[in-house]
């Protein structure tokens, strides 16, 4: 089964940095694009960026440019979404997403990991 | 940057009814490269459609993609209990994917 498990709950203050991951498996993951997707509370979806395993060539949104890092370590297929000082905007629920034609970068999502919770509050 | 828009906002209607749900983008969406999406609370989404018009592997043949260009349409041809849920248009032509701001079909 093709699966992306993402880690669990946060809860951090202001200020602190975090690093998130999604672990793939049943597929080649270094062979398929994964995106990040934002839903703030009772909002829609945005797109933050994308990152291929394979030679972890990385493309952002301007939205989120310099916002936070993508990254990804094919030898345990998983990939990472940090923060390096986070915001009490940046509450939200995080979803890693794996594009369906693993050598397209743009591209719609037929698997989506569980979501992690961000939670930054004083 | 493709904007997508959808409407209406929320639709109410009952079991078994036609549901019609549109997305419409500020420029055209190269190679009809639109995709549909579903989400429930407390879930991640759910792929139905691609390439505009493609159902996704294991989705039911109710749910049906339309359109080209600027103009999409995601049509739900009887709806089931489970298919009340909020609707996600995605564009993945153009660099941002941009999403659309979504559809929630609720029971009337």
């Amino acid at each position: 089964e093709v699966q992306l498990v993402q880690s669990g709950a946060e809860v951090k203050k202001p200020g602190e940095s975090l690093k998130i991951s999604c672990k793939g498996s049943g597929y080649s993951f270094p062979s398929y694009w994964i995106a990040w997707v934002r839903q703030m509370p009772g909002k829609g979806l945005e797109w933050m960026g994308i990152i291929f395993p394979g030679n972890s060539d990385t493309r952002y949104s301007p939205s989120f440019q310099g916002q936070v890092t993508i990254s990804a370590d094919r030898s345990i297929s998983t990939a990472y979404l940090q923060w390096s000082s986070l915001q009490a905007s940046d509450t939200a629920m995080y979803y890693c997403a794996k594009v369906q034609r693993g050598s397209y970068h743009k591209d719609a999502f037929d698997i989506w990991g569980q979501g992690t919770m961000v939670t930054v509050s004083s | 940057e493709i904007v997508l828009t959808q409407s209406p906002g929320t639709l109410s209607l009952s079991p078994r009814n036609r549901a019609t749900l549109s997305c419409r983008a500020s420029q055209s969406v190269s190679s009809s490269y639109l995709a549909w999406y579903q989400q429930k609370p407390g879930q991640a989404p759910r792929l139905l459609i691609y390439g505009a018009s493609n159902r996704a592997t294991g989705i039911p043949d109710r749910f049906s993609g339309s359109g080209s260009g600027t103009d999409f349409t995601l049509t739900i041809s009887r709806l089931e209990p489970e298919d009340f849920a909020v609707y996600y248009c995605q564009q993945y032509g153009s660099s941002p994917l941009t999403f659309g701001g979504g559809t929630k079909v609720e029971i009337k």
